[in-house]
């Protein structure tokens, strides 16, 4: 079945250096649609940067990740880590067409220190 | 600005009660879901309706049900709670069309002891 990895439970940064989340993603089908959602703290999850399309960057609030078909990843990265990009990172995949589930990954929390 | 409204934020009850969780989305969305975050952070979803139909049910103990009066609520019941229950419950609501993007709400997180 469909599955997304998260390699890393935890990443700790101190600010300033650039970060990168590691998403990996398995699924039969060529259409799929890969996700990232952040989840801060006593907030709701919310959606952070969307793809569907091979080779193209995607960018939103200084994050950015490019869909890669051929190495099935989505990895999330950004130049500068902030202490308010602090929070629990979520990888998704959902495959067009079926009922808009969306499969995630253990999730990454990543932590931000002075 | 919240769209997706939980009730209660949090619930303590003991092994075997019965519980009940509220969700109601101000979106139009005609599709809602209930995910379950353990305590591991496990995102994983329990049950999706489409427009008061239930268009998937996930492999969760018959204890759960989901009940949708019209597309913009869908509650969650518990019959007889247990203490792998524990955990925070969040709704999400998504437009059926084009627009692929999960709005969830705040949460309910459940303690069962």
């Amino acid at each position: 079945g469909d599955s997304v990895t998260q390699k890393e439970g935890l990443v700790t940064l101190t600010e300033g250096l650039p970060v990168m989340l590691n998403c990996t993603y398995q699924t039969i089908y060529s259409n799929a649609f890969l996700f990232w959602y952040v989840h801060y703290l006593n907030e709701s999850p919310r959606l952070l940067l969307k793809s569907s399309t091979d080779n193209k960057r995607t960018e939103h609030q200084g994050f950015h990740a490019t869909l890669h078909k051929s190495s099935s990843s989505f990895h999330l990265q950004k130049s500068s880590a902030q202490l308010s990009d602090s929070a629990l990172y979520y990888c998704a995949l959902k495959r067009t067409g079926n009922t808009g589930k969306l499969i995630f990954g253990l999730g990454t929390t990543l932590q931000v220190q002075p | 600005e919240t769209a997706v409204f939980q009730t209660p934020n949090y619930h303590v009850t003991q092994v075997g009660n019965e519980v009940s969780f509220n969700c109601k989305q101000t979106l139009g969305h005609d599709t809602m879901y209930w995910y379950k975050q353990d305590s591991k952070k496990l995102l994983k979803i329990m049950f999706s309706y489409n427009n008061k139909q239930l268009i998937v049910n996930e492999t969760v103990p018959r204890r759960f049900s989901p009940q949708s009066s019209d597309k913009a609520h869908l509650n969650l019941r518990i019959k007889s709670v247990e203490p792998e229950d524990s955990a925070v419950y969040l709704c999400a609501s998504r437009d059926w069309g084009f627009q692929n993007t999960l709005y969830f709400g705040a949460g309910t997180r459940l303690s069962v002891l």
